[in-house]
């Protein structure tokens, strides 16, 4: 049931474009998207319901794909904050969110 | 502060001891989770309530560990005869559950417990 996540990590320089993947074996009521620095919490950075939609914030967007159960996330012209872990959370209908293992991302300046 | 508070935010005990913290929710949040995170992993899910209900306790989690949400406002989850695998961050957070639609879920800044 726990969404799987690739890659495991990625290191990039400042500038260049990532994609975060998460999959899921169940059908997805929503997928929501954080990160978390070392020693802080998770910080939200979107949700998606079903429905196939897009969303973006910034240089930061997500595509939620129904029919094939999975999400990803698209950082663009990364910057040195975007470093992290970023977790996909994923609900099964109405239900609690189940977290990914994560994705570790390094910026290099 | 308006968001989702935690406390302690550190807490070092003896194994055998018991714990207990404390979760205060964003106000009109009426879904709480508690999960428990270690180093380089997601967070585990550990339970949720939707108001004062807690509608389900992850099979992976002891009877050691218990949480409750009386009147649907705050939560506690308490740790009995703590073990040293126990050590972890734990985390709650809140949503705003509607009928028809999944919200977004705020986390607090966690519980970092020892166990020595």
């Amino acid at each position: 049931q726990q969404p799987v996540q690739s890659p495991q990590a990625v290191i990039l320089r400042e500038g260049e474009d990532a994609v975060i993947n998460c999959s899921s074996s169940k059908a997805l009521y929503s997928v929501h998207w954080y990160r978390q620095k070392h020693g802080e919490a998770p910080i939200f950075l979107m949700i998606l319901l079903k429905g196939g939609e897009q969303k973006g914030h910034d240089k930061i967007s997500a595509s939620f794909n129904e029919k094939k159960q999975q999400s990803s996330l698209y950082l663009t012209a990364s910057q040195l904050s975007y470093s992290g872990t970023y977790f996909c959370g994923t609900e099964i209908r109405d239900d609690k969110i189940i977290f990914g293992k994560g994705t570790r991302l390094h910026i290099l300046p | 502060d308006t968001g989702v508070s935690q406390n302690p935010r550190h807490k070092i005990t003896k194994r055998g001891q018991n714990v207990t913290f404390r979760c205060d929710p964003i106000s009109e949040h009426n879904r709480l989770y508690w999960y428990r995170q270690t180093l380089g992993q997601g967070p585990e899910f550990l339970t949720y309530f939707q108001n004062e209900a807690q509608l389900e306790k992850s099979r992976l989690l002891s009877d050691r560990f218990s949480a409750e949400r009386p009147k649907g406002s705050f939560s506690t989850l308490e740790i009995q005869r703590t073990e040293q695998g126990d050590s972890a961050m734990y985390l709650c957070a809140s949503s705003r559950r509607l009928r028809v639609r999944a919200t977004e879920a705020f986390f607090g800044q966690g519980t970092r417990l020892t166990v020595v």
